[in-house]
Order: C-alpha cells, then sequence, then structure tokens
C-alpha cells in the first residue's frame, strides 16, 4: 500500500530556530511536494521537487528551503522560525496524476 | 489564474441522507480533477480521480462528475453515515509536474 511517512506529528519551536521536517515515501514518485493548510486560507504550495536534487518555488517558498538528496526523501527547512509560520505542514507525492498525502506535522513555533 | 470554489463551506445532515457537494474552476483546461477527505487535524486521503476524458467516477457510496466546459465537478454521497464526516476537498493540477490548486473544502457532518 501507499505510505508517505512525515516525521513528526506534532512539533514545537522556539522562534529564531532552524526545523527540519522530515518526508518519505516508498512508491518511488518522481514528484515531491510541501503544502501548509491554515484555516480561511486553504492549502497552499510551499515548494515541489520534480527530480532528486531538482527543486521549484511553490506560491509560498518565503523563509522556507528544501532539500531532497534521495528520490524517496524531501525535506523541508525552516531557517529562522518565526510565529507565522505556525502552521499545518502536509507532504505529498505524486504519481500519473494521483497524489498522495502524508499524515501532517502540526508545528506550533513559540 | 485557477481558482477552485467549493460550496457550501460546511453541511450537517442526518444520517442516511444522499447529499451532494459541490465544486468548481475557473480554467477548463484541466487534465483531471481529484476529491479528497480530511479527517480533523489529519492528512488527505485521495478519494476519486477523474480524468478530463471521463464523466463520472464511482468507488463505494461516492460518485464523482466532472463538467469541464461548466467547470464543475460533483461528488455525490449515497446513504450518508457517522463516519463520513469530515472535510472533502477537490482539487485540480495547475502549472505541470502536478502541483495542486485547492478548494478550500466542505465540512461535512452527519448526526445519528
Amino acid at each position: 500500500d501507499v505510505k508517505v511517512t512525515q516525521s513528526s506529528r506534532y512539533l514545537v519551536k522556539r522562534t529564531g530556530e532552524k526545523v527540519f521536517l522530515e518526508c518519505v515515501q516508498d512508491m518511488d514518485h518522481e514528484n515531491m511536494f510541501w503544502y501548509r493548510q491554515d484555516p480561511g486560507l486553504g492549502l497552499r504550495l510551499i515548494y515541489f521537487s520534480y527530480d532528486v536534487k531538482m527543486k521549484e518555488k511553490g506560491d509560498i517558498p518565503e523563509g522556507y528551503s528544501v532539500s531532497r538528496e534521495k528520490k524517496e526523501r524531501f525535506s523541508l527547512i525552516l531557517e529562522s522560525a518565526s510565529t507565522n509560520q505556525t502552521s499545518m505542514y502536509l507532504c505529498a507525492s505524486s504519481l500519473e496524476w494521483k497524489a498522495f498525502f502524508g499524515q501532517g506535522t502540526r508545528l506550533t513555533v513559540v | 489564474k485557477q481558482e477552485v470554489t467549493q460550496i457550501p463551506a460546511a453541511l450537517s445532515v442526518p444520517e442516511g441522507e444522499n447529499l451532494v457537494l459541490n465544486c468548481s474552476f475557473t480554467d477548463s483546461a484541466i487534465y483531471n480533477l481529484q476529491w479528497f477527505r480530511q479527517d480533523p487535524g489529519k492528512g488527505l486521503t485521495s478519494l476519486l480521480l477523474i480524468q478530463s476524458s471521463q464523466r463520472e467516477q464511482t468507488s463505494g457510496r461516492l460518485n464523482a462528475s466532472l463538467d469541464k466546459s461548466s467547470g464543475r465537478s460533483t461528488l455525490y454521497i449515497a446513504a450518508s453515515q457517522p463516519g463520513d464526516s469530515a472535510t472533502y476537498l477537490c482539487a485540480v493540477p495547475s502549472g505541470g509536474y502536478n502541483k495542486l490548486i485547492f478548494g478550500a473544502g466542505t465540512r461535512l457532518a452527519v448526526h445519528p
């Protein structure tokens, strides 16, 4: 069965910390994505990757970076966490138009 | 720019009712449309994917239709159950690589 795993369900970090959110998929998919979900704003694309070491900015990349050293792993990095990055973060991978999501990481920045 | 709208934003129905959730999109040049379910605090689960060449897809009590020319899709849920309570989102790809544009979702509550 298809599986996308995010390393943490809940995370609390301090302002200014460097934060790593990890995502692993076991389906050999080329495309992987990071979205954030906020009440009233819905899901918004932060970054995506279409191959190892290949990445492109989504709609809201400011304050974030990503890393994809291996095909199965896509990491989202908050360079210096701020309170406005408190959100639900969702990782996804896709193949032939179908998208598969992880369980989400609820990040709180205090 | 593609925009996706879902109506209604929330719906509360008694168990057993048949119901329809609506999704509309502004750019009809889509390859497909996908319906997802999201339980509170959890990730998204894909329910149905309709290709642009198809008119509808069915899975159990769920039936999704797609009318590209009018920019609309509907998700029909037959004989609703309390376990169907969740938020339902529709999404269309935009800009290549299956980047998805999501609607804001319909929050469904089915009460016994």
